[in-house]
């Protein structure tokens, strides 16, 4: 059965400071996805990570992908508030049947 | 470019009622996939169809069924509704050739009581 666990849980950080959330997973999967979530609301697409080694940036969030170490890490860079969200990661190994973490939920505060 | 629909957005049912969820997926997709995401927790998979007919199945039971119509559009029915099955319904939408890239819908809360 494949697991996935990203820590922390939760994250509290003040603004303008950096911090890393990771996801570990326990099979190969040639794909894996980072999503936000805020209040109440839907899953929003942050990335898409294709293959091993793949980095992407969007603004302050930079996303990796390590799929020999089944590592991807999500890098928070100078936090702002507006980024204060549950943040998962997701494994998609068998097309569509995507496998979450449990989420890390980001608190930055002034 | 509609993106992913849902209906209704809230709903709220009695224990051993019966209920059912729309989707239609993203312009151009074919594929859909429901999820459940309970409170504080990550989504969990419940099933995908394609083509018409259920093609994975996660850990659900018979009670969680499924359709999707011609028109790719695809139904949740829950029947014997249990207090559990509060949470949030997501229905995601895909092509199921290539990227695999899945798009959620703003999803239905669902309330058992």
């Amino acid at each position: 059965e494949l697991k996935v666990e990203q820590n922390p849980l939760f994250l509290s950080m003040q603004e303008g400071k950096n911090y890393t959330i990771y996801c570990n997973y326990s099979t190969t999967s040639d794909r894996l996805y980072w999503y936000r979530q805020d209040p109440g609301k839907s899953l929003e697409s942050l990335f898409v990570l294709l293959s091993n080694g793949a980095v992407k940036q969007e603004g302050r969030l930079m996303a990796s992908l390590d799929t020999k170490a089944r590592l991807s890490t999500l890098h928070i860079t100078a936090a702002v508030h507006d980024l204060s969200a549950t943040y998962f990661c997701a494994v998609d190994p068998n097309a569509g049947k995507s496998t979450f973490g449990d989420g890390t939920t980001l608190t930055v505060k002034p | 470019d509609a993106g992913v629909t849902q209906s209704p957005t809230h709903l709220i049912k009695t224990r051993g009622q019966q209920v059912t969820l729309r989707c239609s997926p993203k312009s151009g997709h074919d594929t859909v996939s429901w999820y459940q995401q309970a409170l504080g927790q990550g989504p969990q998979f419940i099933f995908q169809y394609y083509e018409e007919e259920e093609r994975q199945r996660g850990n659900f039971p018979d009670r969680f069924s499924g359709h999707q119509f011609p028109n790719y559009s695809s139904e949740l029915n829950v029947n014997a509704l249990l207090l559990g099955d509060s949470a949030l319904y997501l229905c995601a939408s895909s092509h199921r050739s290539g990227k695999r890239t899945q798009y959620f819908g703003p999803g239905t809360r669902l309330l058992v009581l």
